[in-house]
């Protein structure tokens, strides 16, 4: 089962537009990452914010994490036609002997129009 | 400096089939988990494999099997294919640190197995 959920499913905007996307997870975490995926290939990591950070910076890209309400959001400024693609926000669990899992959302499709 | 790299791209089988999918981590990278991934969903864990020993799995029955070489490359095995089987399937290799600290996960570019 999906820890977490992303939302909102599918946004649509205008290029130059910002994009927000929101995630929402259940259980205590290390960290959360995103991903990009377009076109059901490969997933491409895009930021990793520690439980104990609550905003990170990566050019366009502005990640935040509330702890205290288990999400995340990431922003992306200025939107390209090229950032057309799915995003997903995967939490890795509290590490048990040495063992690490990614729990991923159901991500948000994003559309940029020209 | 090479990603992860995964092989074949895509590939047919069919039911009642085994079929054999190989990963090779990212430089310096020692541990590697495989990710199945159905169409419009997010990825699922399988398992992830840590000095060559599986150290944790997801909800996946015993048809699907891995290994770890020495080198840190990885293959998934599955057995006794099925038509819900086809998927796409992704391999992440990352640093282990034990501690509260956890390093970024790679992805490679996915296998795209169709079962029919």
């Amino acid at each position: 089962s999906q820890q977490g959920e992303e939302d909102p499913q599918a946004l649509s905007i205008q290029e130059g537009e910002n994009a927000t996307m929101n995630c929402s997870y259940k259980t205590s975490i290390n960290n959360l990452q995103w991903y990009r995926q377009n076109s059901g290939r490969g997933l491409v990591h895009l930021i990793l914010i520690r439980s104990n950070e609550r905003e990170k910076h990566s050019g366009r890209l502005r990640v935040t994490l509330d702890t205290s309400k288990k999400s995340s959001s990431l922003l992306i400024t200025a939107s390209r036609a090229a950032d057309t693609a799915s995003y997903f926000c995967a939490t890795d669990a509290r590490i048990i002997q040495g063992a690490q899992k990614l729990v991923f959302g159901q991500g948000t499709r994003l559309t940029i129009n020209p | 400096d090479a990603g992860v790299t995964q092989s074949p791209t895509h590939l047919i089988k069919t039911r009642g089939q085994q079929v054999t999918l190989r990963c090779s981590p990212k430089s310096g990278h020692d541990t590697v988990s495989w990710y199945q991934q159905a169409l419009g969903q997010g990825p699922q864990f399988i398992f992830q494999y840590y000095e060559e020993e599986e150290r944790q799995r997801g909800n996946f029955p015993d048809r699907f099997s891995g290994h770890q070489f020495p080198n840190y490359s990885s293959e998934l095995n599955v057995n006794a294919l099925l038509l819900g089987d086809s998927a796409l399937y992704l391999c992440a290799s990352r640093i282990l640190i034990r501690g509260p600290l956890n390093t970024e996960a790679f992805f490679g570019q996915g296998t795209r197995l169709t079962v029919v």
